[in-house]
């Protein structure tokens, strides 16, 4: 079991939006505005899509988008398309003694 | 652009040792924080440990599940950070990334990462 919660699964058709949710504690992801997501397609690298909760690196587009409220946070894809089918991360800083935690990943589904 | 390259991952027997290596090009690597992250099979990421700066004096930090057994170096002359792993057990068995902290984060960027068994 992964230190922060993520759904095993999400699906949704090209042009579609869909939203990944990432739950942890009042310890981690409702402590600190060090929420990030990453995008792994197998075989690949991961990339870092979002940080500090709701930011956006160079090079990724405003179709990828992250929330938070309270302890839980979530990356929102817009306009879904088949090359956004991957495996989704998030991450949270967790404090000067554990860190970072992850989550277990969630399988994204283009139809 | 930036590249990350691990190294070293193999076939260990419990109770030995392994050492990877991940060599980095792309960006000033004596600017980065390293940070190693592994995923066991079936898994999600786990955060290992990471090294900071020489002028931060190579400080490490380290998850309680490898702390004691596993060490971080970094050799920024040739922008390569190590991690050595001692008294491995079944449970270390994981794909093993490398990843750098040189903007936003400290996982900016990743490798493809090298698989690590631990078997008899």
């Amino acid at each position: 079991q992964s230190a922060l919660t993520q759904p095993r699964s999400v699906s949704g058709s090209p042009g579609q939006s869909v939203a990944i949710s990432c739950t942890g504690t009042s310890s981690d992801v409702g402590a600190y505005d060090y929420v990030s997501w990453y995008q792994h397609h197998p075989g690949k690298a991961p990339k870092l899509i979002i940080y500090d909760v709701n930011k956006r690196p160079s090079g990724i587009p405003d179709r990828f988008s992250g929330s938070k409220s309270g302890n839980t946070a979530s990356l929102t894809i817009s306009g879904l398309q088949a090359e956004d089918e991957s495996d989704y991360y998030c991450s949270s800083y967790a404090g000067s003694y554990t860190f970072w935690l992850f989550g277990g990943g969630t399988k994204l589904t283009v139809l | 652009e930036v590249h990350l390259v691990e190294s070293g991952g193999g076939l260990v027997k419990p109770g030995g040792s392994l050492r990877l290596s991940c060599a980095a090009s792309g960006f000033t690597f004596r600017n980065a924080w390293m940070s190693w992250v592994r995923q066991a099979p079936g898994k999600g990421l786990e955060w290992v440990g990471r090294i900071k700066r020489e002028i931060e004096g190579r400080a490490t930090d380290y998850a309680a599940p490898v702390k004691g057994r596993f060490t971080i170096s970094r050799e920024d002359s040739k922008s390569t950070v190590y991690l050595q792993m001692n008294s491995l057990n079944s449970e270390d068995t994981a794909v093993y990334y490398c990843a750098s902290g040189v903007g936003v984060t400290d996982f900016d960027y990743w490798g493809l990462g090298t698989l690590v068994t631990v078997s008899s």
